[in-house]
């Protein structure tokens, strides 16, 4: 059982670059997280989906954004990438929203230089 | 606002030293509270949750308590591999009319020296 996959592990980008975070999970679960983790910061959450087709903002969504076409899967898109996104990117899926435990991929390491 | 602090930031233990790791929050409509492990370069590890006040769950040499404002994470005789950062997180919160949110602590950084 894979859980939740998160590609790639490690990138660094440009700044102005974009890239495309992928996750994908296949517990069927309907809620699914992106969090960064910045040191000493612990995890914030940038953007959550409730389902195929709904998602909502976090509380550190600029730069960002998502998509939910599936269940199994919640690409997070970078756009313009900034110096500021330096972070470890982790992608996380529930079977319910905040009542359940949360799991988590292994996370992207990212550097924009 | 939403809040969880977890104390102390930092924790260097003997082997065989027990101790405690605090997890306070505020949170409005709390559903659950949820303990997990971090090791470097990995993903947080569930390891427990809580629903409501007075409940305990065990797993080895850890324990967890849930009071009305505050988690305790007691280890009992540590060993080395029991090293890692403990992140407590709280679900709930009424965020976009929806009460589906994680909200993580900056987590304890335990060292459990042989």
């Amino acid at each position: 059982n894979a859980g939740v996959t998160q590609t790639p592990k490690f990138r660094i980008l440009k700044i102005g670059q974009s890239m495309t975070l992928q996750c994908a999970q296949d517990m069927n679960h309907n809620y699914m997280y992106w969090y960064r983790q910045d040191p000493g910061m612990g995890l914030k959450l940038i953007y959550y989906s409730v389902g195929a087709g709904i998602t909502d903002k976090g509380e550190v969504p600029n730069g960002y954004n998502v998509s939910r076409s599936t269940t199994e899967d919640f690409p997070l898109r970078l756009e313009l990438a900034a110096p500021s996104q330096t972070s470890v990117y982790f992608c996380a899926s529930s079977r319910t929203g905040g009542r359940t435990e949360a799991f988590f991929g292994q996370g992207t390491r990212l550097t924009v230089v | 606002e939403d809040q969880v602090t977890q104390s102390p930031e930092a924790l260097r233990l003997q082997e065989g030293e027990s101790s405690s790791l605090n997890c306070s929050y505020t949170v409005s409509g709390l559903r659950g509270l949820f303990w997990y492990r971090q090791d470097p370069g990995k993903g947080p590890e569930f390891l427990f949750t809580l629903y409501s006040a007075g409940e305990e769950k065990e797993k080895e040499r850890l324990k967890a308590t849930l009071t009305k404002k505050e988690s305790f994470l007691h280890i009992t005789a540590p060993k080395p591999e029991d090293s890692a950062t403990y992140l407590c997180a709280v679900g709930g919160g009424n965020y976009g009319g929806a009460t589906n949110k994680l909200i993580f602590g900056t987590g304890t950084l335990l060292a459990v020296q042989p």
